[in-house]
């Protein structure tokens, strides 16, 4: 079955980059999310991946897709204290699948930031 | 452009009692899905309707079940509570059409 694993912690100092990587099994992988979860709040949508890329640039924000190796990585540069949360990998599968319309979710990396 | 909405914020029931959650898609939308999120875990699929029918369901009990309206707007129901459905509760609205899901707030429930 699929499978979605993140490291689940990571500590930067501030205005340093941030590293957050995603490892996944299902080689049918349509699309892949970053999301990011502050204390007692819901999922925000950061960025996300069409599975023919394999990098894609927003502002802050670079993903990087490695499909050979299933291996999709985060990078915030210039980390601020207002991006301390936990950001969740999440990979949604081909549209003809029978997990095609749900989102597979790691466990979520939190992310500390030190000033 | 107002997001996806969710009610109530919390909530407290006792074990065998049922509850119903609500979800409002955002603007345009016309999917919704719903997932539960345990502490200290990623969320977990639960359904998604569209055309006001379930159009994928996870690997959950028949306790939990979900209408959409005409107005694509969505309850999730969880008959005879167990103290294991304590979480946070996250719809999510999308189109059908593709793109990715918008995430509510969330219900916070707590079985005691």
């Amino acid at each position: 079955g699929e499978d979605v694993e993140q490291s689940l912690f990571l500590s930067v100092r501030e205005g340093d980059s941030s590293v957050i990587n995603c490892t996944y099994t299902d080689s049918s992988s349509t699309y892949l999310y970053w999301y990011k979860q502050e204390p007692g709040a819901g999922l925000q949508l950061l960025t996300y991946i069409f599975s023919n890329m394999d990098m894609k640039q927003d502002q802050r924000l670079t993903v990087l897709l490695n499909k050979k190796d299933k291996h999709l990585s985060l990078r915030i540069a210039d980390t601020q204290t207002g991006d301390s949360a936990i950001y969740f990998c999440a990979e949604k599968g081909e549209d003809s699948g029978a997990g095609s319309y749900q989102l597979t979710f790691g466990k979520g990396t939190k992310l500390s930031v030190i000033p | 452009d107002a997001g996806v909405t969710q009610s109530p914020t919390h909530l407290i029931k006792t074990r065998g009692q049922q509850v119903t959650l609500r979800c409002s898609p955002k603007s345009g939308h016309d999917t919704v899905s719903w997932y539960q999120q345990a502490l200290g875990q990623g969320p977990q699929f639960i359904f998604q309707y569209y055309e006001e029918e379930e159009r994928q369901r996870g690997n959950f009990p028949d306790r939990f079940s979900g209408h959409q309206f005409p107005n694509y707007s969505s309850e999730l129901n969880v008959n005879a509570l167990l103290l294991g459905d304590s979480a946070l509760y996250l719809c999510a609205s999308s189109l059908a059409a593709g793109g990715p899901q918008y995430f509510g707030p969330g219900t916070r429930l707590t079985v005691t």
